[in-house]
């Protein structure tokens, strides 16, 4: 079955980086995109970003321009977001997903499954 | 940028029907996908492309999306179906592509 497997919690200080992997199994890896989307504690779904694993192209949230990067390795199906300069917002669970879309004639769209289990990255001094 | 607003939460006794209204600017011309989210667990997608289900989601989950509002609505509510829910769109006018709304509490009386 299709399933996204990321790596294990993060203790992390302010200012230091983190990088996340999203390991990806029952595919083919390079026919979809992968998103990361955030969730600080007891708050909503914030997008960050997204990585086409065909070609590596990268479109990133404006919040977050300057401080991410998505990279993918194909030969092991994984992807992966690192991010610099870390405070203490943005300690959440950063969860990987498998994006699908459609487009029509006018318009796209693109929605996430499955997603990955989630990874705690806390940034704490 | 784009906004979605969604009720912060929903009250249902079992066995009777949920509604939970995700609004937006012309929303109507937008595909709405819908995420379930239990305690401690990931998302899970249970509505795309307006009102297609994935397989493996029950028939008594449904969606539909016209004018400023799309609504999930949930038939024969079960104890189990209580959860946070999200709606999402893709926004291709917008720096942040994909915009979700801020989820909606769904308590099972």
């Amino acid at each position: 079955q299709v399933q996204l497997v990321q790596s294990g919690a993060e203790v992390k200080k302010p200012g230091a980086s983190v990088k996340v992997s999203c390991k990806a199994s029952g595919y083919t890896f390079t026919s979809y995109g992968i998103s990361w989307v955030r969730q600080a504690p007891g708050q909503g779904l914030e997008w960050m970003g997204w990585i086409s694993a065909y070609n590596g192209n990268t479109n990133y949230a404006q919040k977050l321009q300057g401080r991410v990067t998505m990279t993918t390795d194909t030969s092991t199906s994984t992807a992966y977001m690192e991010l610099r300069s870390l405070r203490s917002d943005d300690t959440a669970v950063y969860y990987c997903a498998r994006e699908e879309g459609y487009c029509s004639s006018t318009s796209c769209t693109y929605w996430f499954d499955p997603w990955g289990q989630g990874t705690l990255v806390t940034v704490s001094s | 940028s784009y906004v979605l607003t969604q009720p912060p939460s929903v009250s249902v006794a079992p066995g009777k029907t949920a509604r939970i209204t995700c609004g937006g600017n012309n929303i109507g011309s937008k595909s709405v996908h819908w995420y379930q989210q239990k305690p401690g667990q990931a998302p899970v997608l249970v509505i795309y492309y307006d009102s297609d289900r994935p397989s493996g989601i029950p028939e008594r989950f449904s969606g539909s999306n016209s004018g400023n509002t799309a609504t999930l609505t949930i038939s024969r509510v079960e104890a189990g179906d209580e959860a946070d829910y999200y709606c999402q769109v893709w926004d291709s006018s917008s720096d942040h592509s994909v915009v979700f709304g801020g989820g909606t509490k769904l308590t099972v009386l």
